[in-house]
């Protein structure tokens, strides 16, 4: 079937350091993968987008990392700051269900100053 | 460059009655997607509009429906309401189908309560 989903629902990180997202997804069809983060009140915010064809793509202060072999998507926040707490989505697009995203049930990152 | 904007941003409604929530697109996108979000659940794709068509739907019965209008803006309509309608609805445009040409940029959603 068509599933996303999080290991870890809640994250504390200090603030400075690093923090690692991860994803699992079991469809082997998804061709595109989106990280979203989403702060109270507010709608999902895009962070960054990899396709199945890399491995690795960097943005700014953010590395998106996928492993096909195992549906493996991790999300790399460097020096993880105060308004990178947020609820994080992993999201995958199915293009032969009509481009709909599935999303996982999200994983809160808390930022301890 | 206006973004996605969404109205009512809270609605309380009772079992049984019908709601529309609106959507405008973000200009330049020419379709619009629909999600809910029940709390604590990361959003479910509703379904699509493209060129005032619907294009692809997810597992919601027909009392869910949509239309899209020619300046792209869009209506989300819930007919019968049920308690566990309550939930974030979130509106996301784009350009084109296909989410790898353009990610979907979202609203910041419409908060339905049915008592």
């Amino acid at each position: 079937g068509e599933s996303v989903g999080l290991h870890l629902p809640t994250l504390s990180v200090q603030e400075g350091d690093n923090s690692i997202i991860n994803c699992a997804y079991s469809n082997s069809a998804s061709d595109y993968f989106i990280w979203y983060k989403q702060e109270s009140g507010k709608g999902p915010q895009f962070i960054i987008d990899i396709r199945s064809n890399m491995d690795k793509r960097q943005g700014q202060r953010v590395t998106v990392l996928l492993n096909k072999t195992v549906k493996h998507l991790s999300l790399q926040i460097a020096a993880t700051q105060p308004g990178d707490s947020a609820v994080y989505f992993c999201a995958e697009n199915i293009e032969s269900a009509g481009n709909r995203l599935a999303f996982g049930k999200g994983n809160q990152v808390v930022v301890i100053p | 460059e206006t973004g996605v904007t969404q109205s009512p941003t809270h609605l309380i409604k009772t079992r049984g009655q019908q709601v529309t929530l609106r959507c405008s697109s973000q200009s330049g996108h020419n379709t619009v997607s629909w999600y809910q979000q029940a709390l604590g659940q990361g959003p479910q794709f509703i379904f699509q509009y493209y060129r005032e068509e619907e294009n692809g739907r997810g597992n919601f019965p027909p009392r869910f429906s949509g239309l899209q209008f020619p300046n792209y803006s869009s209506e989300l309509n819930v007919n019968a309401l049920e308690l566990d309608d309550s939930a974030l609805y979130l509106c996301a445009s784009s350009w084109g189908v296909g989410a790898k040409n353009s990610p979907l940029h979202f609203g910041n959603g419409t908060r339905l309560t049915v008592t």
